[in-house]
């Protein structure tokens, strides 16, 4: 099974900053990388496929980069309702994993 | 409206069963790969099974492999996890969800549409 790792597990930052955390895929994955985004008790939602795709109805503030092993998910400027935890999933093979996921709060 | 319902989930002894279904609307739902994902309380996702548009083919992770089966019912825009030998490792929120792939010579798929989950508890 491709492992996934996510850093930093846990982020404080201030309204309005510029917010990056990366993910790593245990082999190469090409672009076959997504995130998503949980709220608070809420279900996940998709941000971002394919490494860089945005989701129809995502603010253009979430972006993401990488190929192979390494990706970013970068927020331009950081808003309260971002609060939550961000995961990346791999959908290269079978089975999907998704990786710990990273926590981010506002300060 | 684009939606998915979950049902079922409920509290269960271990080495019990449980059958969950998922109420599809808005959308074709025989033109999709359809998933379940669970989390475990306080944890991460993790992928559980899914499912070809006509049934034919049915994936799972290893830890339930031989005791959850996957289902579908196309005429009544339905997702099934049957569940047997439950264990308190699959205590968990149970999500429905929708797979959609980009094609760019490679089809991408990822999870565009997510239920708001039902939740399944393994203890005697």
């Amino acid at each position: 099974d491709i492992q996934m790792t996510q850093s930093p597990s846990s982020l404080s930052a201030s309204e309005g900053d510029r917010v990056t955390m990366t993910c790593r895929a245990s082999e190469r994955i090409s672009s076959y990388l997504n995130w998503y985004q949980q709220n608070p008790g809420k279900a996940p939602k998709l941000l971002i496929y394919a490494a860089s795709g945005l989701q129809s109805g995502v603010p253009s503030r979430f972006s993401g980069s990488g190929s192979g092993t390494d990706f970013t998910l970068t927020i331009s400027s950081l808003q309260p309702e971002d609060i939550g935890t961000y995961y990346c999933q791999q959908s290269h093979s079978i089975p999907y994993t998704f990786g710990p996921g990273t926590k981010l709060e506002i300060k | 409206e684009v939606q998915l319902v979950e049902s079922g989930g409920g509290l269960v002894q271990p080495g019990g069963s449980l059958r969950l279904s998922c109420a599809a609307s808005g959308f074709t739902f025989s033109t999709y790969w359809m998933t379940w994902v669970r989390q475990a309380p306080g944890k991460g996702l993790e992928w559980v099974a899914n499912l070809k548009q006509d049934g034919s083919e049915e994936r799972y992770v290893d830890s339930v492999k031989g005791r959850f089966t996957i289902s579908r019912d196309n005429a009544n825009n339905s997702l099934y996890l049957q569940m047997n030998s439950l264990r308190a490792e699959d205590t968990a929120v149970y999500y429905c969800v929708r797979e959609w792939y980009w094609n760019a010579r490679y089809d991408y798929y990822y999870m565009d549409v997510w239920g708001k989950g039902t939740t399944v508890t393994v203890s005697s």
